[in-house]
């Protein structure tokens, strides 16, 4: 199963809104209603930020969205704040019942 | 508090063999599906084991099928990783996750601290 294709890095000023790709395959993302997005800073634990494409968990910022079109996901971060700063990773269920992450984006808050 | 603790972690030869333990807290782990996802250095996520709340339901990712073993202990409120024919590539810091709650392989809404294990002569 092959990592989803996010951008290396992406960058924004605070108060902006930035996103994320995730491109997979109808295997994944496509198929399943099943993306999940993950925060992540360095020498930390990742952290769940959004489950089934668009729903929030407790404890996540409502300035974190989801969506999704065809084989490619989105997160979506508005007002951005220097906090925002880190890692995030898209995931998906994939076909053959695996999870498949991808590769990851570093965000920096100019 | 909701917790898992990774340990069993360290340097082992190419070849060589590795239990890693996770410690559930804050929770009944019977009700959970668990999974273990690892991170090489300066890399991605990558998922390696999923194991439903029962224990009877068990999946691998390629890189690891035959290889590594999942189990878990309702008792001990513990899972493992046994990890044979160990590789370079498999250096990693290696991540006890959670699904959410009537999910399974995901949402992973609890990870622990991670363990590190590093494979070299």
């Amino acid at each position: 199963q092959s990592a989803l294709t996010q951008p290396a890095s992406v960058s924004g000023s605070p108060g902006q809104s930035i996103t994320i790709s995730c491109s997979g395959t109808s295997s994944d993302v496509g198929g399943y209603d099943y993306v999940s997005w993950y925060q992540q800073y360095p020498g930390k634990a990742p952290k769940l930020m959004i489950y089934d494409v668009t729903k929030r968990p407790s404890g996540a910022s409502n300035r974190f969205s989801g969506s999704k079109s065809g084989n490619t996901a989105s997160l979506t971060i508005s007002g951005l704040q220097a906090e925002d700063e880190a890692s995030y990773y898209c995931c998906s269920y994939a076909s053959g019942s695996t999870l498949v992450f991808g590769g990851g984006t570093q965000l920096t808050v100019l | 508090e909701v917790q898992l603790v990774e340990s069993g972690g360290g340097l082992v030869q190419p070849g060589g063999s590795l239990r890693l333990s996770c410690a559930a807290s804050g929770f009944t782990l019977s009700s959970y599906s668990m999974n273990w996802v690892r991170q090489a250095p300066g890399k991605g996520l990558e998922w390696i084991s999923y194991i439903g709340a029962t224990g009877s339901t068990i999946f691998y990712a390629d890189s690891v099928k035959g290889r590594f073993t999942i189990s878990r202990d309702t008792a001990k409120s513990s899972l493992y990783l046994q990890m044979n024919s160990l590789r370079a590539e498999d250096t990693a810091v290696y991540y006890c996750t959670r699904d959410k709650i009537g999910y399974w392989l995901g949402p992973l809404d609890v990870w622990g601290k991670g363990t590190t294990v590093t494979v070299s002569s």
